[in-house]
Order: C-alpha cells, then structure tokens, then sequence
C-alpha cells in the first residue's frame, strides 16, 4: 500500500526555519519522485518542489530562494527546509507521490502556523 | 506561470444529476513530448487531495466510470455523472506541463 506521511513541528516562529519531513512507503524513492504542494487555510493548492527519482531537485521560482529539498533513501525520507518564514506560510504542507510529472498518492498534511 | 481558471466557483446538484466543471489554461498544455499534462482532483472535507483524471482523460486506479475527462490545448471538462452524496467537495485542476506546476482555485460542489 503507497503511503506517505509528513511530520514536523506546527508552530514556527516568524524568521525562523521549517524542517518537515515526509516518509514514504509501499514505494521507492529511486522509483518515484516526492513533490510538496502547500494550501493555506480555505485556500488553493501552491506547488512549491520536486524531490525527482534520480535525485535532481526543481522549485517554484517564487519560493526558490528559501527553499531546498532533500531525501534519505535508505530511510524513504523527503525532506523541505524553508527559511525566512513569515505569516503567510501557515498553510497545511502536503507531500504526494508522483509517476511522472502529475501527483497521484497525496499524504494527509499537516498544519504549519507561522506565529509569535 | 501557467494560469488556471475553473467556473464555476461552486454549484449545487441533486443525487444522480450530472455536472460539468470547466477549467481553461492562459498557454496551451501539450507538452514537447506531445503529452498534455491537465489532471482534475478532488478533496473532500477535511481530506487531502486525491487524483481523479490525468493526462485529460485517463482516469486513476480505483475512480469510478462516472468521472470523464476532456479537452485540449487550453480548454477542459470534467463531468459526472449519477451524481453520488460522496461526490462533495473542491475540484481542481492542475497543470504539468510547465514549472512550476500549478492549479486552478477549485470548484465547490454542493449535493442538494
């Protein structure tokens, strides 16, 4: 069964720093690529990074700057370091699965609150 | 970025009904390799998305017959149909064609 599931701390402090992590299973990383899409609250979905299966990372321009994923594929681990959080990051962080380019196994998030 | 724009913003069916939800693209989907990367997806209350559609029409493991995808180029549909109480939620489109991929603003679809 394809899983994924995201962990991390749901209360960060402005200017701080966002370490999540999505582990993976019923799948290999060296087979299929992780990507992160956030939504903010009764908001759309903002694709933000790909982790692809060979190891070779792309970001959303507008976020690239603070971004950087990375994974552990002995331990099936996809991992987001964003920086310079501000208020308009608290969003639900998603990580999904995806055979190509479009994202088919999603996991169930969690909630990210930027406060002070 | 590629701009994604989904009409309605909400609709309301009754059971066994049929809708249609429209999503258009500011550039043309077809990618280099001749593939149009246009998905649909929905998300159900308090859930994380799950994929219906991709590449226009192909639907994903699992999804019922009553989901169809159209469309190319620029414009696309979704349709159900018979139109089941676990239907409701947001749909969206997404696009991946081009970086970064991105998604339209969803459309609420409401049972009646």
């Amino acid at each position: 069964e394809v899983q994924l599931k995201e962990s991390g701390p749901g209360l960060v402090q402005p200017s701080q720093t966002l370490s999540l992590t999505c582990t993976v299973s019923g799948f290999s990383l060296t087979d299929y690529s992780v990507h992160w899409v956030r939504q903010p609250p009764g908001k759309g979905l903002e694709w933000m990074g790909v982790m692809w299966s060979g190891g070779s990372t792309a970001y959303n321009s507008a976020l690239k700057s603070r971004l950087s994923i990375s994974r552990d594929t002995s331990k099936s681990q996809v991992f987001l370091k964003m920086n310079s959080l501000q208020t308009e990051d608290t969003a639900i962080y998603y990580c999904t699965r995806s055979t190509g380019i479009t994202p088919d196994y999603w996991g169930q998030g969690v909630m990210v609150t930027v406060s002070s | 970025d590629v701009v994604m724009t989904q009409t309605p913003v909400s609709m309301s069916v009754s059971l066994g009904g049929q809708v249609s939800i429209s999503c258009r693209s500011s550039q043309s989907l077809v990618h280099n390799n001749g593939n149009t990367y246009l998905s649909w997806y929905i998300q159900k209350p308090s859930q994380s998305p799950q994929l219906l559609i991709y590449k226009v029409s192909n639907r994903f493991s699992g999804i019922s017959d009553r989901f169809s995808g159209s469309g190319s180029g620029t414009d696309f549909t979704l349709k159900i149909s018979r139109v089941e109480p676990d239907d409701l939620g947001v749909y969206y489109c997404g696009q991946g064609t081009q970086y970064p991929l991105t998604f339209g603003s969803g459309t609420k679809l409401e049972i009646k």
